[in-house]
Parts: C-alpha cells; sequence; structure tokens
C-alpha cells in the first residue's frame, strides 16, 4: 500500500523568498515520486520526478526536491518565489512493484499564495 | 502536438439524471486513467485502461460508474444515476507506458444539483 502526506494545505510567502512545500509518503516497494502543479483552470502539469536515480531532482520553473528515504520525505523547494508560482501543488507516488508505473496516489495538495 | 483533452469543461446535472464524460488521450498514447477529486478531498484513481482493455478499474466506486474505450482510442465515463457525491472534479490523464509521464487533462467538473 502507498500513501501520501502534504503537511500544509496552505502555504503563503513573500515574492522573492524561500518556497518548503513538505511531502511525507510511505510505500512498500521502491517509489517513484512526482509533484504536479495545477494553475487555475489548467491541467495538472509535472514538476519533476524522483525514480531512482540522483536523490536531489531538479524540475522546471526552478523547482527541486530531495529524496530522503531514511525520513520517507520529498519535500519541494524553490529559492525565490514569483507571482506566477502561486498555484496547489500534488506530491505523488507510485509504487514501483507489481503495478508499477500504474497507479498514482495523490497527496491532498498545497495551495501556495505569493505575496508582492 | 495536442495535449489530453476532456469535454465538457463543466457540467451541471439534476440528481438521478446521466452524465457522459469524455477523455480524449495524446495521440500514440496506449495507457489512459481516470482519477476524481471529490470536494475537500484528495484526488483518487478511479480505472486504468491499457488500449481497449480495462487494467485495473480498482478505483471505480460503484456501479453507477462505467467506463470504456472503443478502439483503444477516446475514453468516455457515464455516470447513471448520478447522486450528490458524485460531484467533484474528473481527471484523464494518457502516457504511453508503465513507469513514463502521465499528461493530465484540464479536468471536468461536474456538479449534481
Amino acid at each position: 500500500a502507498q500513501s501520501v502526506t502534504q503537511l500544509d494545505s496552505h502555504v503563503s510567502v513573500s515574492e522573492g523568498t524561500p518556497v518548503l512545500l513538505r511531502c511525507n509518503y510511505s510505500s512498500s516497494y521502491s517509489p517513484s515520486l512526482f509533484w504536479y502543479v495545477q494553475h487555475p483552470n489548467k491541467g495538472l502539469q509535472l514538476l519533476l520526478k524522483y525514480t531512482s536515480a540522483a536523490t536531489l531532482v531538479k524540475g522546471i520553473n526552478g523547482f527541486e526536491a530531495e529524496f530522503k528515504k531514511s525520513e520517507t520525505s520529498f519535500h519541494l523547494t524553490k529559492p525565490s518565489a514569483h507571482m506566477s508560482d502561486a498555484a496547489e501543488y500534488f506530491c505523488v507516488v507510485s509504487d514501483r512493484g507489481r503495478n508499477a508505473g500504474n497507479m498514482l496516489t495523490f497527496g491532498g495538495g498545497t495551495r501556495l499564495m505569493v505575496k508582492p | 502536438e495536442a495535449g489530453v483533452t476532456q469535454f465538457p469543461s463543466h457540467s451541471v446535472i439534476e440528481k438521478g439524471q446521466t452524465v457522459t464524460l469524455r477523455c480524449d488521450p495524446i495521440s500514440g498514447h496506449d495507457n489512459l486513467y481516470w482519477y476524481r477529486r471529490v470536494m475537500g478531498k484528495e484526488i483518487k484513481f478511479l480505472l486504468h485502461f491499457v488500449k481497449e482493455s480495462k487494467q485495473d478499474e480498482s478505483g471505480m466506486p460503484n456501479n453507477r460508474f462505467l467506463a470504456e474505450r472503443t478502439g483503444g482510442t477516446y475514453s468516455t465515463l457515464k455516470v447513471q444515476p448520478a447522486e450528490l457525491e458524485d460531484s467533484g472534479v474528473y481527471f484523464c490523464a494518457s502516457s504511453s507506458g508503465p513507469g513514463t509521464e502521465a499528461f493530465f487533462g484540464q479536468g471536468t467538473r461536474l456538479t449534481v444539483v
């Protein structure tokens, strides 16, 4: 079984300050981990993914995430927030077991607000 | 290249009526997935097609939901009869294979009144 917990439902930062969105997961197998973003009236867009290569993963728009197996965490960070980063972010896990890559399990989402 | 498209973008129906949602995946993608987000809850997996076959339908909530993918191209998700608790956003995604990136559509917002 797999599950994802996003520790904050809402995060508010000022433009130009760092962003930290927290995610913890549980998985029975070696997981693949993803972060997706959804801007208003848009579909879910993949930001980055971890699939057992480097533990520090760089994504689009300056975002990155670090896989920490000992802490079962996959937190998303960005050094400097832009207004355009305001959106809802989803941490997602997929077991690479029998059903590898098929079913995605989503966290509850974190809505990021960026203040000018 | 066109992405995953879903129709309609919004639908408001009365309890007891029937609604059919459509998803057109990216051309050539054999894998098609349906997900749903009920208000205030997580996005949940509904089912997975590989071409026209249902690979996994463990997330389908009950027999009021029927998904089809005739010819392995577009897919439909029919809700009959709709209940109030079916309200939410229904997402479709497609991918070229297991473990590859899943591309999502914009979703269909279904409201049952």
